[in-house]
């Protein structure tokens, strides 16, 4: 069964700053991998996504995420943190009939002035 | 752009009673999926379906059922409402493996 880890419930960074949040997957081929984004009483809206060809994805905002098959990993990067990026972040992982998806428990946002 | 649209932004329900939230897209997508999301648990699938009349458990079924009789509407139902299912509801579509979500619907069961 596929599932994802999200080892960083809570980050804070001071607004500038750059940003790593982290996310580990386990499924048996190749994964499809995503980033979603929910802003304090909004809806998910995805960030970025890894089908396959180019392991470093880019998504919008600014956000970067790269796949790391021998690290099971699909860390989201972003250069320099701006206050309107304070939200919570999900890795989720697809399995490859583009149906059933898996969230990881989320990581949570803060940017400090 | 895609639009999801769920019937109650919140919604306050007795124990027992049956529950129905109801989810509609407009994009003509074949899959829709209902997840809850608790903190620190992230979202969890609760059902999914790929057409019409079709439908696949997800990772925490129990004490839900769902309803897709039309390819741009899915219903969750609740057929006796617990304290235990007060959460938000998120409903998707998606295409392609991108998920669309609607608002969610905060549920309170008392």
């Amino acid at each position: 069964a596929q599932s994802v880890t999200q080892p960083d419930i809570h980050i804070t960074v001071s607004e500038g700053a750059s940003l790593e949040l982290r996310c580990n997957y386990s499924y048996g081929a190749t994964p499809y991998l995503f980033w979603y984004v929910q802003s304090p009483g909004q809806g998910l809206q995805l960030l970025l996504k890894y089908f396959s060809g180019d392991t470093l994805v880019q998504g919008i905002k600014g956000f970067e995420a790269e796949f790391k098959r021998s690290q099971s990993s699909f860390n989201l990067r972003k250069p320099s943190v701006h206050w309107s990026d304070a939200a919570e972040y999900f890795c989720a992982v697809g399995d490859g009939g583009y149906q059933k998806v898996t969230f990881g428990t989320g990581t949570k946002l803060q940017v400090i002035p | 752009d895609v639009k999801v649209t769920q019937s109650s932004r919140y919604l306050v329900k007795r124990t027992g009673e049956k529950v129905f939230l109801e989810c509609v897209q407009d994009m003509d997508h074949e899959n829709m999926f209902w997840y809850r999301q608790d903190p620190g648990l992230g979202l969890r699938l609760i059902y999914f379906s790929y057409d019409v009349k079709m439908k696949e458990k997800g990772d925490i079924p129990e004490g839900y059922s769902v309803s897709r009789e039309k390819k741009e509407r899915f219903s969750l139902i609740l057929e006796s409402a617990s304290t235990n299912q007060t959460s938000m509801y998120l409903c998707a579509s998606s295409h392609r493996g991108e998920q669309y979500f609607g608002p969610g619907t905060r549920l309170t069961v008392t």
